[in-house]
């Protein structure tokens, strides 16, 4: 079957640290991958996608690379800013174009 | 205005009452979602509809409904809602012309049995 795993949070960092989100998947056939975001009361976002095993997405600082091998797409940011701070969730769309969600990770950059 | 747009943003319902949410889309997209989000679990998938005249059950969809009212509409009605029901629904589409592509979300409305 289908699913995303993601490490649980909450995850608290100072500005200009390291992140790292992990996100592992199984996955029947050979899904795209996608990391959205959420800020407090909006809807989720689409920040990056890799669609094939070893695309690198990126977009704002953040980058996720698609690893077959190990069914890893782990989200990263080199120096995170105060307005990082959202909810953040790992997907996949399977062959047949259903979605998979993990269950989010919560991220609180404090200045 | 937002491409997916869901109303109502907010309600607050007694237990046993019908209550429908709606959801219309200007991205001309054939695919369209529900999903339920409660805090620790994510979100998870009530129905999904991939044209008109196809609705599918998702994993959560004891308790709902549906209806695609047209390719640009599609609402989720609780016929008796219960206190369990008490969580943040996100209406989504995707294109089908475009495999590879992500979904788009709406603003989400946050409904509260008591």
């Amino acid at each position: 079957g289908n699913s995303v795993t993601q490490m649980e949070g909450p995850v608290t960092l100072s500005e200009e640290a390291f992140l790292t989100i992990n996100c592992t998947y199984t996955a029947t056939g050979y899904p795209s991958l996608f990391w959205y975001v959420q800020y407090p009361g909006e809807g989720l976002q689409l920040l990056l996608k890799a669609t094939k095993a070893d695309d690198k997405g990126s977009n704002k600082g953040f980058e996720a690379t698609y690893r077959k091998e190990t069914t890893s797409f782990h989200l990263e940011k080199g120096s995170v800013q105060v307005s990082d701070s959202a909810v953040y969730f790992c997907a996949l769309r399977s062959p047949g174009n259903q979605f998979y969600f993990g269950t989010g990770t919560s991220l609180t950059v404090i200045p | 205005d937002a491409d997916v747009t869901q109303t109502p943003r907010n309600r607050i319902t007694k237990t046993g009452k019908r209550i429908m949410l709606e959801c219309s889309q200007t991205k001309g997209h054939d695919r369209m979602y529900w999903y339920r989000q409660d805090p620790g679990l994510g979100l998870r998938l009530i129905y999904y509809s991939f044209d008109v005249k196809d609705i599918n059950k998702g994993e959560i969809s004891d308790g709902y409904s549906v209806s695609r009212q047209a390719q640009a509409k599609f609402s989720l009605s609780l016929e008796s809602a219960i206190p369990n029901q008490t969580a943040l629904y996100f209406c989504a589409t995707s294109d089908v012309g475009q495999g590879n592509g992500g979904a788009f979300f709406g603003q989400g409305t946050r409904l509260t049995v008591v």
